[in-house]
């Protein structure tokens, strides 16, 4: 499987400001998305990725609170916008390989807003 | 709306054990699926998958049993042992879908 690395690890950010989560794969991937997990909560798919065009958002997330960047088949960059501590989560980058079927997540982002 | 379920929040098992975690699904359309094992502040890992052609998929200790007709997988632990304490989470995706659908997961503790 693609080894995916996110920076940061992990970070304590103040009420108000943004943040900018980066995702890097090994290898070439067609598919990459990124995912939410609340405390105490399942993981949530915040959007698709999509290369050279407009992330693909689900339900309940919008653009302009989590702008997403896909300038190529390896990198991609999420930020949470205007910090409050709801958003405290671990953000998680994934990609989808071999049939697509199995989709593997990098180590995590975990952001706790004060 | 929970259309993946996970109905134990926990289990613990001795050592050497079957471990076995359940997950029900409620959307006829989901044909892949897949069990994660996920660490505190970490991301899940992937396990092992199972397509709804299958009724049963296995990968050295793991093993998933798909009952499509209850909507009902499992994941088999066998033999448990103290490095698979964890949480389990179960997932479903439909065919052609990029979205994977998780459940509220199940941690696992395997006791000595």
């Amino acid at each position: 499987s693609a080894v995916i690395s996110q920076k940061p690890s992990r970070d304590i950010c103040q009420r108000g400001t943004s943040l900018t989560i980066q995702c890097q794969v090994d290898s070439q991937v067609t598919m990459m998305f990124w995912y939410r997990q609340q405390p105490g909560q399942s993981l949530t798919l915040i959007a698709t990725a999509n290369q050279g065009s407009e992330a693909t958002y689900e339900s309940g997330f919008v653009i302009d609170k989590f702008p997403i960047s896909r300038p190529n088949l390896t990198f991609s960059t999420l930020t949470v916008s205007n910090m409050s501590p709801e958003d405290s989560s671990i953000y998680l980058c994934s990609v989808g390989q071999g049939d697509g079927n199995t989709i593997y997540f990098g180590e995590g982002s975990w952001l706790t807003v004060v | 709306d929970q259309q993946v379920k996970q109905n134990s929040p926990s289990l613990s098992v001795q050592e050497g054990r079957i471990s076995i975690l359940n997950c029900d699904y409620t959307n006829s359309m989901f044909d892949y699926f897949l069990w994660y094992k996920k660490y505190p502040a970490e991301g899940p890992t992937f396990l092992i998958s199972i397509s709804s052609i299958k009724d049963k998929n296995e990968d050295g200790r793991f093993t998933v049993f798909l009952n499509k007709s209850a909507k009902h997988l499992s994941l088999h632990i066998v033999p448990s042992q103290p490095g698979d304490s964890a949480v389990y989470f179960c997932a479903a995706k439909t065919g052609g879908g990029n979205k994977l659908t998780f459940g509220t997961g199940t941690q696992l503790k395997v006791e000595l």
